[in-house]
């Protein structure tokens, strides 16, 4: 069965600083994973996806991911955050179905 | 355009009540899902509908029952509420079943259960 791990409950960056929230997953075949975000009081929101192909995928808002398949990661990255990033993220794999990770809660300081 | 609709937003009601909560998806899609988001924010996929048919069904009691009149909408019923169903649930919707198709979600609605 997929799984998915977010190994930080929560990561506090300074804005303009680069941001990482990592994310490590187990699945049988060939992976599909995913990048949410969640702000308060709100739904989920897609960022990125990896199907297959380039490593290292761009989404929304500035967000990227790289694909690391000797590592089985997928961290989340931005080369400088900015305050409204502050949310929850969640890194997602799909198989027979999607699993969630537990989230990683993002806090970047003025 | 909203996408993946929820209502009600909040619904706070008495243990052992009836209660239902309503999805609707102007996206076209094939699929429809609810999840539960606890009060660590985990979330557990609930129920997903294909086509009107139940596909995954992850160990939820039966006093947890999803209908959907149409491809469009997917409702989810609760009977006799308990405390601990206390949580968000969230809709989602995306195309047809497996394979690497974004789910895309509802604003979620929040349950509270005295």
């Amino acid at each position: 069965a997929q799984s998915v791990a977010q190994p930080e409950d929560q990561v506090n960056v300074a804005e303009g600083n680069p941001l990482t929230v990592k994310c490590t997953y187990s699945v049988s075949g060939n992976p599909y994973l995913f990048w949410y975000v969640q702000y308060p009081n709100r739904g989920l929101q897609f960022l990125l996806k990896y199907i297959t192909g380039d490593n290292l995928v761009k989404g929304s808002y500035g967000f990227e991911a790289e694909f690391n398949k000797s590592q089985t990661s997928f961290h989340l990255k931005k080369p400088s955050a900015l305050v409204s990033d502050s949310a929850l993220y969640f890194c997602a794999v799909r198989d027979d179905d999607m699993r969630f990770g537990a989230g990683t809660r993002l806090t970047v300081k003025p | 355009d909203t996408a993946v609709s929820q209502t009600p937003k909040y619904l706070v009601t008495q243990m052992g009540n009836d209660k239902s909560i309503k999805c609707e998806q102007n996206l076209g899609h094939d699929t429809m899902y609810w999840y539960k988001q606890d009060s660590k924010k985990f979330l557990k996929i609930m129920f997903s509908y294909n086509n009107k048919e139940l596909i995954i069904n992850e160990t939820v009691p039966n006093r947890f029952s999803p209908k959907s009149p149409d491809k469009a909408h997917l409702n989810l019923h609760i009977n006799s509420l308990e405390l601990g169903d206390s949580a968000v649930y969230f809709c989602a919707s995306s195309q047809e079943g497996l394979g690497p198709h974004t789910q895309y979600f509802g604003p979620g609605t929040r349950l509270t259960v005295l």
